[in-house]
């Protein structure tokens, strides 16, 4: 499985769009990309996911480069309660094992 | 509600207590899985299953069972608990899993004195 990297914490502000890139520079052809969210105390969970280009549903955007080494996560407008850790993670199609990364800590200030 | 319920929530325990954590869900999944999260490294899988009857080793299986003879449940049990398996538990299913589209429980804080 492709291993992640992502920052490990970024701070943004309130109405700010956010960007958090995850490089995954061995990912396989079948390899799918998902994020997910976690609050403090809290389970993950998930938030998007995509193959290549851009997928987009109504709390984020996901986009992908042609070679897929990398996906960023774009989170328009964010409020104080988007503070959170943001995983991604790489899965490949027809296995069952998952490999999470550190996460990025996200702070959304006033 | 679809959910994913994990019990205990929290829990105490001495080295050497056999313990389980229980985990249960709703949704008529086919995959599920157990993570244990420690600071600094994420997430890290321990267990999963594919549906009744089949599991198999995640990444940090060492000190662990569990076991799948229903479809809805999917227990985590700790033999021989070590001071080194103190750590926030997180079980989670998935329609198939395959797919990435996790649902995660609220987690279980272990800690093993």
């Amino acid at each position: 499985l492709a291993k992640t990297t992502q920052p490990i914490s970024m701070d943004s502000y309130e109405g700010q769009e956010v960007n958090i890139t995850c490089s995954h520079n061995n990912i396989a052809t079948n390899d799918y990309i998902t994020w997910y969210q976690q609050f403090p105390s809290q389970g993950p969970r998930f938030i998007i996911q995509g193959y290549k280009t851009k997928v987009t549903n109504e709390v984020a955007s996901l986009f992908i480069p042609a070679d897929r080494k990398s996906s960023t996560l774009s989170l328009p407008r964010v409020s104080l309660s988007d503070t959170a850790v943001y995983y991604c993670l790489v899965g490949e199609s027809g296995t069952y094992k998952y490999i999470f990364g550190t996460g990025t800590r996200l702070k959304v200030l006033a | 509600e679809a959910q994913v319920t994990q019990n205990p929530r929290y829990l105490i325990t001495v080295t050497g207590k056999k313990l389980t954590v229980t985990c249960s869900q709703n949704m008529n999944h086919e995959y599920m899985s157990w993570y244990r999260q420690d600071p600094g490294l994420g997430l890290r899988q321990i267990y999963y299953s594919m549906n009744v009857e089949v599991t198999d080793k995640g990444d940090v299986p060492e000190g662990y069972k569990v076991s799948r003879k229903e479809k809805r449940n999917f227990p985590l049990i700790l033999e021989s608990p070590s001071p080194n398996q103190t750590s926030l538990y997180f079980c989670a299913s998935s329609l198939q899993g395959d797919t990435g589209e996790l649902f995660f429980g609220e987690g279980s804080r272990l800690t093993v004195l």
